[in-house]
């Protein structure tokens, strides 16, 4: 499987605890994104990389939200102290970079998380 | 700010017909509009895209318009099947101002047998 792939698909927590989800791109893909979705919305746009440089931020990643690509590869979206607010699907995606084809987005399956 | 709207919550289309999902967008600098499908408990998976420079791409059974001057796009899938019973974003973006993609809320088909 060669798609974007992410881990874990579901994560139950308890307020107040740390979670971590990651991502692993496609390989020739040198962009990198994260997106939150709740129930009726569409996808919201956090944060873009590209490479291991974290060019975007949206104001929707509070200071409790922290991503990083060490070497331009993986992905770790980490978040702490949660919040009941926090619990949705968090998406990865990728793309390559240049030109219209660039703003193509290729999604993986996605991580709930439900915070209790 | 919503800046992508798709104004139908819902469509219901029986099998063989057209299905036609629209969507609105206030922001006169996108160019570049994407649509994609998701169901339940999984990511959206891209269908076709369009730039601005364009008024019609299409790919197979599905067709996306372009309408600039009305800021107005439309996916059009025919013949619908049940397969394509899944919700339908449509999203934008503006190549010049960054890489983030503004989704709508998305339309729920339902192709019926």
């Amino acid at each position: 499987d060669t798609g974007v792939s992410q881990d874990p698909r579901h994560k139950i927590t308890k307020r107040g605890q740390n979670v971590t989800f990651r991502c692993d791109p496609i390989s020739e893909h040198n962009r990198l994104y994260w997106y939150r979705q709740t129930l009726g919305q569409g996808p919201e746009f956090l944060t873009y990389f590209q490479n291991e440089a974290q060019l975007e931020k949206s104001r929707l990643l509070s200071d409790r939200f922290s991503a990083e690509r060490p070497k331009g590869s993986f992905s770790t979206l980490e978040i702490q102290r949660t919040e009941q607010g926090d619990s949705a699907m968090y998406l990865c995606a990728s793309s390559l970079a240049g030109g219209y084809s660039g703003n193509t987005i290729y999604f993986g399956e996605g991580s709930w998380l439900t915070v209790v | 700010d919503q800046q992508v709207k798709q104004n139908s919550p819902s469509l219901s289309v029986q099998e063989g017909r057209i299905s036609i999902l629209n969507c609105d967008y206030t922001n006169s600098m996108f160019d570049y509009f994407l649509w994609y499908k998701k169901y339940p408990a999984e990511g959206p998976t891209f269908l076709i895209s369009i730039s601005s420079i364009k008024d019609k791409n299409e790919d197979g059974r599905f067709t996306v318009f372009l309408n600039k001057s009305a800021k107005h796009l439309s996916l059009h899938i025919v013949p619908s099947q049940p397969g394509d019973s899944a919700v339908y974003f449509c999203a934008a973006s503006d190549s010049n101002s960054g890489y983030a993609l503004n989704f709508g809320k998305g339309t729920s088909l339902l192709v019926t047998p």
